[in-house]
């Protein structure tokens, strides 16, 4: 199946900071792509619907300046964590949409991001 | 290889009827959680239910269940009186390590359809 990767698979910062976290389609082009929380034993939750080339839809309740979103091309879209706290530590989770023959559409999940904030 | 299998890539069920959707995987991790997710025609990921590999008894949440038996490696998601707003799609994944495990693996997913 289609392959969607997220970089870096951890990473470690310090508060204050920002931290960008990437997301790409290997293989398949992506028009749309979602970018999911999860706490431990919790569902993801759907943080934002990003749009290649326009900008993206946030879910109530998430801070659309600190979650910045870009989808610049079909293959790649980014979140970056601005000014980063300890309660964004999460695991971090993008996903992307792709079709498939038929009409359906499926998504293809990345490996996650685990952020820790010291 | 497949660390998440779902066998069943299409199942129907006739309404108010119970369904199994099978889920089988495979860790060497003796900690690891396991997920059952729907995904309805919106895209978005509905989380059902959750197992971890260190509880005794197994997971229900409303008219769904998950049968988990560890040493064959399965969690089935059993969903009981089927209703139409159940057909979507179903992925079974796991979690590896526990809580803060990195490894978050879905299966293929299985689309159930519910008919009146």
């Amino acid at each position: 199946g289609a392959v969607v990767s997220q970089h870096p698979s951890r990473v470690i910062c310090k508060s204050g900071t920002s931290v960008k976290i990437e997301c790409r389609s290997l293989d398949f082009q992506a028009t749309t792509m979602f970018w999911y929380r999860q706490f431990p034993k919790q569902s993801l939750m759907l943080m934002a619907t990003s749009n290649e080339g326009s900008k993206a839809t946030y879910e109530q309740g998430v801070e659309k300046d600190k979650f910045l979103i870009n989808h610049a091309s079909l293959t790649l879209s980014t979140l970056t964590v601005t000014s980063a706290h300890p309660e964004d530590s999460s695991f971090y989770i993008c996903s992307a949409r792709t079709p498939l023959a038929g009409g359906q559409e499926t998504q293809y999940f990345g490996p996650g991001t685990r952020l820790l904030v010291l | 290889a497949q660390k998440i299998t779902q066998t069943q890539p299409g199942m129907f069920v006739q309404e108010k009827e119970a369904v199994t959707l099978d889920c089988t995987y495979d860790t060497s991790d003796p900690s690891y959680g396991l997920f059952w997710y729907k995904q309805p025609s919106s895209g978005e990921m509905i989380f059902l239910i959750y197992q971890g590999s260190y509880d005794q008894q197994n997971a229900t949440e409303g008219r769904y269940s998950l049968n988990f038996q560890k040493a064959r490696k399965s969690a089935n998601l059993v969903i009981s009186a089927s209703q139409l707003g159940d057909s979507a799609m179903y992925f079974c994944a796991m979690r590896e390590g526990g809580n803060y495990g990195q490894n978050f693996v879905f299966g293929p997913g299985t689309r159930l359809s519910v008919l009146p």
